[in-house]
């Protein structure tokens, strides 16, 4: 059973446009989400993350929400370029090593 | 400083053969996991060791085994390969358990595995 869900596979945004990227989870018990970016050909690298005591984090051009009532993250990229053209996992976990990805949604930012 | 290390990074195997993927983590790192990645499923944890013990396993069959070494490398291995098997393997290297919280958790480029 899948416990974070990214619902949109892919998105394509204008260059210099907001980028929205979503994810819903099941298990309020998680204590800290996390985003990840992976180019093809490299392994997943950590953008941002958040724990379950807060709504928001921000980190130059990444900020993500946390809506605990709704199970509901979002990474908001602005603005976006197209050096931002990778697919982004949202992961979801508690104190140790294990966490649960979402099945990744790949973003296009077009020049 | 070196990242993680995955060998071999593309491998082909038939059914029923078995296979052994290596990981060597970031010089001082001690904690390792491993991830499956298949377009369908995203990334799903496997295993995750520290200090040569095996603390948390996820939700896969008891084909699937890891161990861990003094120098903290990784093998893991999968035996009775199925055609389902066929995936991206990743690894990942942390100083230890729970720092991963905070993004220091490094992932390799991963073992692409094909089964036949």
């Amino acid at each position: 059973d899948q416990q974070v869900k990214q619902n949109s596979p892919s998105l394509s945004v204008q260059e210099g446009r907001i980028s929205i990227l979503n994810c819903d989870y099941t298990n309020s018990m998680f204590d800290y989400f996390l985003w990840y970016k992976k180019y093809p050909a490299e392994g997943p690298t950590f953008l941002i993350s958040i724990s379950s005591i807060k709504d928001k984090n921000e980190d130059g051009r990444f900020t993500v929400f946390l809506n605990k009532s709704a199970k509901h993250l979002s990474l908001h990229i602005v603005p976006s370029q197209p050096g931002d053209s990778a697919v982004y996992f949202c992961a979801a976990g508690n104190t140790g090593n294990q966490f649960y990805f979402g099945t990744g949604t790949s973003l296009t930012v077009i020049p | 400083k070196a990242g993680v290390t995955q060998t071999p990074r593309y491998l082909i195997k038939t059914r029923g053969q078995q296979v052994t993927l290596s990981c060597s983590p970031i010089s001082g790192h001690r904690s390792v996991s491993w991830y499956q990645q298949t377009p369908g499923q995203g990334l799903q944890f496997l295993f995750e060791y520290f200090s040569e013990t095996q603390r948390n396993k996820g939700n896969f069959p008891g084909r699937f085994s890891g161990r861990q070494f003094s120098n903290s490398r990784s093998e893991m291995n999968v035996s009775t390969l199925e055609l389902g098997d066929s995936a991206l393997y990743l690894c990942a290297s942390s100083l230890r358990p729970g720092t991963g919280v905070t993004g220091e958790l490094f992932f390799g480029e991963g073992s692409r595995l094909t089964v036949l």
